[in-house]
């Protein structure tokens, strides 16, 4: 069984730049979670998606948007990039909408 | 506004100790309260607690939850250096399963 992996692990952008990050989801788990986690912090939620579809979402901005794939995989963009979106970001998959998540290991970008 | 509070923030014990960490909770609607924990960057699955599984054990980790107090524990016996990382409480308020997350507890067990 394969877990979740995340890509690229590490990134450096400017501002006013933007950005894609990938995941591949669990053998099995359609339903995928992306959030940020600040130093310090918790992570907090930025959207989910199931079967393709956006099925809710925190408090973040138009400009961090995303897609899943039919094969379940997940992208997740942000643009116009800001020094605050520095943080690790990090993707769940869960076979459902209601199901235990695990988690990728995660891509830590840095905003300069 | 749903939230989920960690204590201690952080913690320092030496091998062999027991200790024990809190999660309080205040959502609009409770689902499950999940454990991770985190040495770098995945947070790794612990526990799920719900309404009908309110205590989880697992080797020197377990854990409870108290619906009537809105908190959970998870205690660690014979604190390993291994078991050094963060350690996040989440809550899932139902519907599409949305993780609220606390700040963490930082646990370092020295030998």
């Amino acid at each position: 069984e394969t877990g979740v992996t995340q890509s690229p692990t590490h990134l450096i952008k400017t501002r006013g730049q933007q950005v894609t990050l990938r995941c591949s989801s669990q053998s099995g788990h359609n339903t995928v979670s992306w959030y940020q986690q600040a130093l310090g912090q918790g992570p907090q939620f930025i959207f989910q998606y199931y079967r393709e579809e956006e099925n809710g979402r925190g408090n973040f901005p138009p400009r961090f948007s995303g897609l899943q794939f039919p094969n379940y995989s997940s992208e997740l963009n942000v643009n116009a990039l800001e020094l605050d979106d520095s943080a690790l970001y990090l993707c769940a998959s869960s076979l459902g909408a209601q199901e235990t998540q695990y988690f990728g290991p995660g891509t830590r970008l840095l905003v300069l | 506004e749903d939230k989920v509070v960690q204590s201690p923030l952080s913690l320092v014990v030496h091998e062999g100790d027991t200790v024990t960490l809190n999660c309080s909770y205040e959502v609009t609607n409770f689902r499950s309260l999940l454990w991770y924990k985190q040495e770098k960057k995945a947070p790794t699955f612990l526990f799920m607690l719900t309404s009908s599984g309110i205590e989880k054990k697992s080797g020197r980790l377990s854990s409870i939850l108290d619906k009537k107090e809105l908190s959970s524990i998870l205690n660690i016996t014979a604190t390993q250096t291994g078991d050094s990382a963060i350690y996040l409480c989440a809550v899932g308020p139902g519907g599409y399963n949305k993780l609220i997350f606390g700040a963490g507890t930082r646990l370092a067990v020295h030998p």
